[in-house]
């Protein structure tokens, strides 16, 4: 049973445009994720926002932008989206630095 | 150094045999090694982890090794089914300063033929 809520689950948008997906953890954890997995399966971690500290990948292009309202809500807009974008973007929490990541179901972008 | 190295990235075994999963690190601080398995159009889910103060550790029919010495670990998976088909993730988690950060392998296909 997943803690972790994202929504859409697909979302089909033309080059260019801005998109924004959306994440609950109902877990009570400190600590949010979004990771990107494209077509070749590879997990690639592109904020971390703890105690609203936001740590981000140096290689994440900046037109990905994290929003949080809280610790539970950790949104991701993406501002004119280009074909390389198309993947599954998942979102997870963790309580601390050595337990469980908890995964959602991932949103899955698909940029024609 | 921020790497973890997962090998083989395909694995396919017969029904009822093991399989083996391979991964190294860089930080020799990391201290805490997560596996998670990714069914088709599902999410990863952490199926065992080790910390640095264990060497091995069983649940069931997954076996996790850690040599903290030769920095690496791996999962055995014993008896395999067609259900432990999936993609499996290592991952080890490294100190930055006051933030930690968990370092992905890129990822094992496990096919389990029946």
């Amino acid at each position: 049973e997943t803690a972790v809520f994202q929504t859409p689950n697909y979302h089909v948008t033309q080059v260019g445009n801005e998109v924004s997906f959306n994440c609950k953890q109902t877990l009570g954890h400190d600590t949010m994720y979004w990771y990107k997995q494209d077509s070749k399966k590879l997990l690639k971690i592109m904020f971390s926002y703890n105690n609203k500290q936001l740590i981000v990948n140096e290689t994440v292009p900046r037109r990905f932008s994290p929003q949080s309202s809280d610790k539970a809500h950790l949104n991701l807009r993406i501002k004119s989206v280009e074909p390389e974008d198309s993947a599954v973007y998942l979102c997870a929490s963790s309580r601390g630095r050595y337990t469980e990541v908890f995964f959602g179901k991932g949103t899955r972008l698909t940029v024609v | 150094g921020e790497q973890v190295e997962q090998l083989p990235s395909i694995l396919r075994v017969q029904e009822g045999s093991s399989a083996s999963i391979n991964c190294s690190y860089e930080d020799s601080a990391s201290n805490y090694f997560p596996w998670y398995k990714q069914e088709p159009g599902e999410n990863p889910k952490l199926i065992i982890d080790i910390r640095s103060n264990m060497e091995r550790k069983q649940i069931q029919e997954l076996i996790v090794l850690l040599d903290k010495k030769a920095k690496r670990f791996s999962l055995h998976i014993t008896d395999t089914q067609p259900g432990d088909s999936a993609m499996y993730f290592c991952a080890a988690r490294s100190n930055v300063g006051d933030n930690s950060k968990l370092i992905w392998g890129l990822g094992t296909s496990l096919v389990v033929n029946p």
